[in-house]
């Protein structure tokens, strides 16, 4: 069965930069599987931040965005904030499933 | 806007309906999918029903007691499970998918608690 799989956590300083991943168990990630990616903080709903690859989702600053480097999905921070302390999603759409990656913990310290 | 309906304590063998009413678009254009997260853990997508036609369409592991419905007439889709066990509790999300896409998925409800428990 096939995982999407995501660095289970990560630091950053306040005002570094940070690349999360999103690989799959088995083949590479490309654009055809129109990568998404939410950020969760305890007890609220997701909210989307990037979908298709790299395409912004309204309100969401510019200091987010989003790739594909070499064989996977990457949502990269600029400039990273307190408040970028969050659970982030990778998913995937595979046609007829969607899978969601087992999520990045992002610590800013 | 996406509303769903409050925490809901059950016994294990018992059903839940959770709702999820929408509001500010035309409900039957856009899908509607249900996700799971249960607690401490990830985010499951548990499938997904066409609005317009009503056709539930579920993850693996989300067939069986898992029932997707709607009631156009009031805007709002429904999550029941039947034969609830202990490793239900979770929280349950509606989220609407604004294109063909099914990964892309905004707004999202608030997520209605269900906890199972003897």
């Amino acid at each position: 069965q096939t995982v999407v799989t995501q660095e289970p956590s990560f630091s950053v300083s306040p005002g570094g930069t940070v690349t999360l991943t999103c690989g799959l168990s088995s083949g590479s990630v490309s654009t055809h599987y129109y990568p998404t990616w939410y950020q969760q903080t305890p007890g609220q709903a997701p909210r989307t931040l990037i979908y298709s690859t790299n395409t912004r989702s309204s309100g969401v600053p510019d200091r987010f965005s989003g790739s594909i480097l070499g064989n996977k999905a990457a949502l990269t921070i600029t400039g990273a904030q307190s408040d970028d302390e969050s659970d982030y999603y990778c998913v995937l759409y595979m046609g007829r499933d969607v899978l969601f990656g087992g999520g990045t913990k992002l610590t800013v310290l | 806007q996406l509303v769903q309906s409050g925490s809901e304590l059950k016994k294990p063998g018992a059903s839940v309906k959770v709702s999820c009413k929408a509001s500010g678009y035309t409900f039957t254009r856009h899908a509607m999918t249900w996700v799971r997260q249960a607690p401490g853990q990830g985010l499951e997508w548990m499938g997904w029903i066409n609005t317009n036609t009503g056709n539930p369409t579920y993850a693996q592991g989300f067939t069986g007691r898992f029932v997707f419905s709607l009631d156009t007439s009031v805007s709002t889709a429904y999550l029941q499970i039947n034969t609830l066990e202990v490793e239900d509790t979770a929280v349950y999300y509606c989220a609407r998918v604004p294109e063909a896409l099914l990964s892309w998925l905004d707004p999202w409800g608030q997520g209605t608690l269900v906890t199972v428990s003897s």
